[in-house]
C-alpha cells in the first residue's frame, strides 16, 4: 500500500506568480483535502474533493483552487502569489466511508520572494 | 467561528516523565475529536475520539473526550526523546468534509 506523495517538496516562487502542486492519495483513498500550514500554526483547510468535485471549502480566496482526477490525484494551483501564501501545504487522502481519518503527506514547502 | 484551541503551546520534559497535553474546542456540528503527531512534516494519526469518558490507548500514549466540558486530553507517559514532535488537536465536522485543527502543542523531550 503507497503513502501520499506529495511534489515539488520545495519551491521559491515571486510575488505575482502562479504555483501548481501536486498529491497522490494513498491507494484506496478516495477523497483528498487541502491544507495550508504557516510557521508555528496548525493546518487551516483550504478544500476537499471527492468524485473530481469540490466539496467544501474553508475560508480562502478564489485563487486558490484545485483538481482532482479519475485516479484520485489532485492539484492545488494559487495564482497571483502573496507574500503570506509562504507555508507548507499539506495535502491529505482518506476512504469517503471514513474521512476523517485522514493520511498526511510530507508536504510541500512554498517560499514567496 | 469554530476554533481548537491546545495548551500548553511548548513544553519541555525529561524522559521518564509523565505529560498532559490539554486541547479545548467550539466547533459547530461537531462529530470527532482527532490527535495527529507531527514530527517534521506529515501529521501522523494517533486517535479519534467521538464518545465521551471512553479512553483511547496505544503504548504509552492515551486519551479522553469529554463532550460536555468540550475538552480533550492526550497523555504520555514514561516520554523518550522521540516523543518530541509537535501534538496537533483537530475537531472532526458531520459530513466530514472538514477538519479545525489547533495550534498545535510543542513537546521537547531531554534526555
Amino acid at each position: 500500500e503507497t503513502g501520499v506523495t506529495q511534489s515539488p517538496t520545495h519551491l521559491i516562487k515571486t510575488r505575482g506568480q502562479q504555483v501548481t502542486l501536486r498529491c497522490s492519495s494513498q491507494s484506496g483513498h478516495n477523497t483528498v483535502s487541502w491544507y495550508q500550514q504557516a510557521l508555528g500554526q496548525g493546518p487551516q483547510f483550504i478544500f476537499q474533493y471527492y468524485r473530481e468535485e469540490e466539496n467544501g471549502r474553508g475560508n480562502f480566496p478564489p485563487r486558490f483552487s484545485g483538481l482532482q482526477f479519475p485516479n484520485y490525484s489532485s492539484e492545488l494551483n494559487v495564482n497571483a502569489l502573496e507574500l503570506d501564501d509562504s507555508a507548507l501545504y499539506l495535502c491529505a487522502s482518506s476512504r469517503t466511508e471514513n474521512q476523517e481519518t485522514q493520511y498526511f503527506g510530507p508536504g510541500t514547502r512554498l517560499l514567496v520572494l | 467561528e469554530d476554533k481548537v484551541v491546545q495548551s500548553p503551546l511548548s513544553l519541555v520534559v525529561h524522559e521518564g516523565d509523565t505529560v498532559t497535553l490539554n486541547c479545548s474546542y467550539e466547533v459547530t456540528n461537531f462529530r470527532s475529536l482527532l490527535w495527529y503527531k507531527q514530527e517534521k512534516k506529515a501529521p501522523t494519526f494517533l486517535f479519534m475520539l467521538t464518545s465521551s469518558g471512553i479512553e483511547k490507548k496505544s503504548g504509552r500514549l492515551s486519551s479522553i473526550l469529554d463532550k460536555k466540558e468540550l475538552f480533550s486530553i492526550l497523555n504520555i507517559t514514561a516520554t523518550q526523546t522521540g516523543d518530541s514532535a509537535v501534538y496537533l488537536c483537530a475537531g472532526g465536522l458531520t459530513g466530514g468534509f472538514k477538519t479545525i485543527f489547533g495550534a498545535g502543542t510543542r513537546l521537547f523531550v531531554k534526555a
